[in-house]
């Protein structure tokens, strides 16, 4: 999965409940990507950024959190605003902000609310 | 919403034969972008098709781009049991932060041995 770390796989939460679900690269990569996944769906971005302190609402941001303190690290906090966060959330990388760059994937975790 | 839309939604085939898979969208873009996902797994990048281009290769894969019809096709040669998996389209649309990517929902393949 490219050097992309993505943890826990499997994540547990009760309704009312934060959680943040963690994403590192070692491929000293600029831009960095959270995606959501539903069953049978395409992807949909959460947040994106291009570059260190400094991040950008993707399509579906309502209920979600992000920080970008390193090049390395971008985590996603899942709030208790969710409405509805059981899905597969995915994590990508991408070499800088041009646009002929493919995105590198972890390999996702799995978030179910109980 | 979802800039790319796959035809078909599930495809399913037997060994060695070809399997073609399609993929419109709305918007000019600066690439298209093809990516396949086993079930459960991250996303694993394939190949890259820029605007200007009109078709590009990478093994037994072919991408072709016609954007006077938005439409992109990704056809896998000679498939095998190993290529089961689900085919995603992406795009990445003009005058959108480079890198935002919007994605198809994805075509299922099967291969049957």
């Amino acid at each position: 999965d490219g050097g992309i770390t993505q943890s826990p796989k499997y994540l547990f939460r009760k309704e009312g409940q934060n959680v943040t679900l963690s994403c590192e690269q070692n491929l000293n990569h600029d831009a960095m990507y959270w995606y959501r996944q539903d069953p049978g769906q395409g992807l949909r971005l959460i947040y994106y950024s291009q570059i260190v302190n400094d991040f950008q609402k993707g399509d579906i941001a309502e209920g979600y959190s992000v920080s970008r303190e390193k090049k390395e690290s971008f985590p996603l906090t899942v709030t208790s605003a969710q409405k509805n966060p059981t899905a597969f959330y995915l994590c990508a990388s991408q070499m800088d902000r041009s646009s002929y760059n493919e995105q590198f994937f972890g390999p996702g975790t799995r978030l179910t609310v109980l | 919403s979802q800039q790319g839309e796959e035809d078909p939604q599930a495809l399913s085939i037997q060994e060695g034969e070809n399997a073609t898979m399609n993929c419109s969208y709305k918007t000019s873009i600066n690439n298209l972008q093809w990516y396949r996902q086993n079930s459960g797994r991250g996303l694993v990048h394939l190949i890259l098709i820029r605007s200007n281009e009109r078709e590009k290769h990478s093994g037994r894969l072919r991408v072709t781009l016609d954007t006077s019809k938005k439409s992109s096709s990704l056809l896998i040669t000679a498939s095998r049991a190993a290529d089961t998996a689900s085919y995603f389209c992406a795009t990445d649309a003009r005058g959108t932060s480079y890198g935002k990517l919007t994605f198809g929902q994805g075509t299922i393949l099967t291969v049957h041995p």
